[in-house]
Parts: C-alpha cells; structure tokens; sequence
C-alpha cells in the first residue's frame, strides 16, 4: 500500500507475473478515483479511472477494483513488461473536485 | 500535438533569487494546475487556474504566484527562492478525464 514516508513501497514482480498495487483512500465522499503511472524523469500519466457507482473496470491488460466498504483502490497489471516499472499512485476526486494525491508504490520488474 | 510542455526542466537558484517557471499546453484545457512533488509526500497544489484570466491557491501557495494570461499558459514564478522550495514542479492540464502532466522541472535553490 501507500506510505507517507520517506520511502516509497516497493513492490517486485517477476516479468511476465500479475502485480497488484493498492491504495487506501481517507475520504467516503470521494466519488471518482485514478490511477497514474510516473516513469522516472516524467510527469504522471493517467492509466485508468473508476466511478464510485462501479466496482470493477478494465483496461488493457490493467484493472482497477474499489471497496467503498473498506476505502480500498487497487490497481491490477497483467502479465507485467519491464516498461512497466516506475511508480503508481492512486488519485481521489470528492467534493468540489478536490484532488487527493496518494503517495505512491514503486513497481520494479525483474527480467 | 505536445500536450503540456514546462521550461526549464532543471533550474539551480541562489536563495533570494527569482524565476519564471513557464507552462504551455495546447491541449485546449480550461483548467490548470500546478503542483509540486516531494519525496515521501503526494503531489500537492500551489495553484489553479480554472479559466483565462482566473487564478486561485491551493494547498500550498506560500511564496508563489502565478499568471494566466492566455488560455495556452500558466506561469510560476517564485520573488525569493528558499531552501523549501527545492522540489519538482508539475504543470497540468485537466482533460476531463484526470489530468495531463508536463514532464516537470527540478529545481533546487541553495
């Protein structure tokens, strides 16, 4: 999950494994979530996003799942490349489109 | 078609010192932003632009201002850089569906 140390989580997958990154949110209202990727020496780049009156969206070869209940967001990467590797943070949008930005996990793929 | 383009992208400043960040998007955006990114912490916002001509703070607006003075650019400018201030700046667009970053400008002020 998420931290707000000084060092970000870091997660290890084999190349070509399924990753799961998740992301706990800290506001109910929150009705619109994003997930970004942030290659090292770049802007975040928007990868998938999910309303709160879904649970479940799809991508290419990702997918995002929400647990109002439990203020979880994850993020799912199929069959993961090397240029997968870079960081992952989850955004929440509630109330007069205020924008939380989560702190990030570190994806490391191992050839 | 370059989407959100900041200059410069690496910036070393003297304490005191003054600059302009420049941010230009061509994207058609509204809205624009900008935030910076520190180790350990989630992109915070210094300010918003929801429109030409409008600009509001954020979370984060102490010692910045900013300028909107055309619908394609958004500037950042910091009178007297301090040691805080050292950090990576973003400037963003919103496209509706999140938002679309420049590749960001490291600045670190001694």
């Amino acid at each position: 999950g998420e931290s707000v140390g000084l060092h970000l989580p870091t997660l290890s997958v084999q190349e070509g494994d399924n990753s799961i990154i998740n992301c706990a949110y800290s506001n109910s209202a929150s009705d619109y979530f994003i997930w970004y990727k942030q290659e090292s020496g770049k802007g975040p780049q928007f990868i998938i996003d999910i309303r709160s009156n879904m649970d479940k969206r799809q991508g290419q070869r990702v997918t995002v799942l929400l647990n109002k209940t439990v203020k979880h967001l994850s993020l799912q990467i199929a069959a993961t490349q090397p240029g997968d590797s870079a960081v992952y943070f989850c955004a929440e949008i509630g109330g007069y489109q205020k924008v939380t930005f989560g702190t990030g996990t570190k994806l490391q793929v191992i050839p | 078609n370059a989407g959100v383009t900041q200059t410069p992208k690496f910036q070393v400043l003297k304490t005191g010192q003054s600059m302009t960040l420049q941010c230009a998007q061509d994207m058609n955006h509204n809205s624009m932003y900008w935030y910076r990114q520190d180790p350990g912490m989630g992109l915070r916002l210094i300010y918003y632009s929801a429109s030409e001509g409008t600009t509001d703070k954020g979370e984060v607006p102490n010692g910045y201002n900013v300028s909107r003075l055309n619908k394609r650019e958004f500037s950042l400018r910091l009178e007297s850089a301090a040691p805080s201030q050292t950090s990576v700046y973003f400037c963003a667009g919103d496209r509706g569906v999140g938002y679309t970053f420049g590749s960001g400008t490291r600045l670190t002020v001694v």
